[in-house]
């Protein structure tokens, strides 16, 4: 168990619609990075907060979008979504800006 | 951006062999990792290794920055080494993160 938690782990929605996935790092952790792993693009990092800021940006979709609360709780918003957002989201955390990452369970996200 | 290669991408082994994991890296990094992702998906921290090298157990990990590769030895393979190893590495300045292709690991007993 790395610590960090994600919240749900299976989630099953529509095209169109929008889904809040969640993830609280390790106690004590200020950074938290989202990515997606799908079949065909692999494990692509999409962004990463800290300590509530927007610290780095990779490949999200302007679609997608992320915020970190002063808990340092993160959520990660998907909205008008497609076939091809079907993917495992997984959140990580590390204790400063860089550094070790700490991988969540992941939650598994299907769109029909 | 950052090319990020691993090989090979399939092995196959007895029970009891011994592998090397290779991850190629196209630019400087500051920081490299070693991730196990497990048959149910769970990636897990192998080893946190920017340079130089670290043992623990039967696995064990090189990193020669300057030479822009990393190695990850697993000796006496067990058929709960079996998944995907990912080397994750993230660039000098810090805000971009990239995951190589994986290695995909069988064991067979």
């Amino acid at each position: 168990d790395s610590g960090v938690t994600q919240t749900p782990k299976h989630l099953i929605t529509a095209t169109g619609q929008r889904v809040t996935l969640r993830c609280s790092p390790r106690s004590g952790d200020l950074s938290v990075y989202w990515y997606q792993q799908s079949l065909d693009q692999g494990l692509q990092f999409l962004i990463q907060y800290y300590n509530g800021e927007e610290r780095a940006k990779g490949n999200i979709l302007e679609r997608f979008s992320a915020q970190q609360f002063p808990d340092l709780h993160s959520e990660l918003n998907l909205s008008s979504l497609e076939l091809g957002d079907s993917a495992l989201y997984f959140c990580a955390s590390s204790v400063g800006a860089l550094g070790e990452q700490y991988f969540g369970p992941g939650t598994r996200l299907t769109v029909t | 951006g950052i090319q990020v290669e691993q090989s090979p991408p399939d092995l196959i082994l007895q029970e009891g062999a011994n592998s090397t994991l290779r991850c190629n890296f196209s630019d400087s990094v500051n920081n490299l990792q070693w991730f196990h992702q497990n048959p149910w998906g769970q990636l897990i921290n192998l080893f946190y290794i920017p340079s130089g090298t670290k043992q623990n157990g039967r696995l064990s990990a090189t990193t020669v920055a300057t030479e822009r590769y990393s190695l990850l030895y697993i000796s006496s393979s067990q058929t709960t080494d079996s998944g995907v190893y990912f080397c994750a590495v993230d660039l000098e300045g810090g805000n971009q993160f990239y995951f190589g292709t994986g290695t995909s690991l069988t064991v067979i007993p």
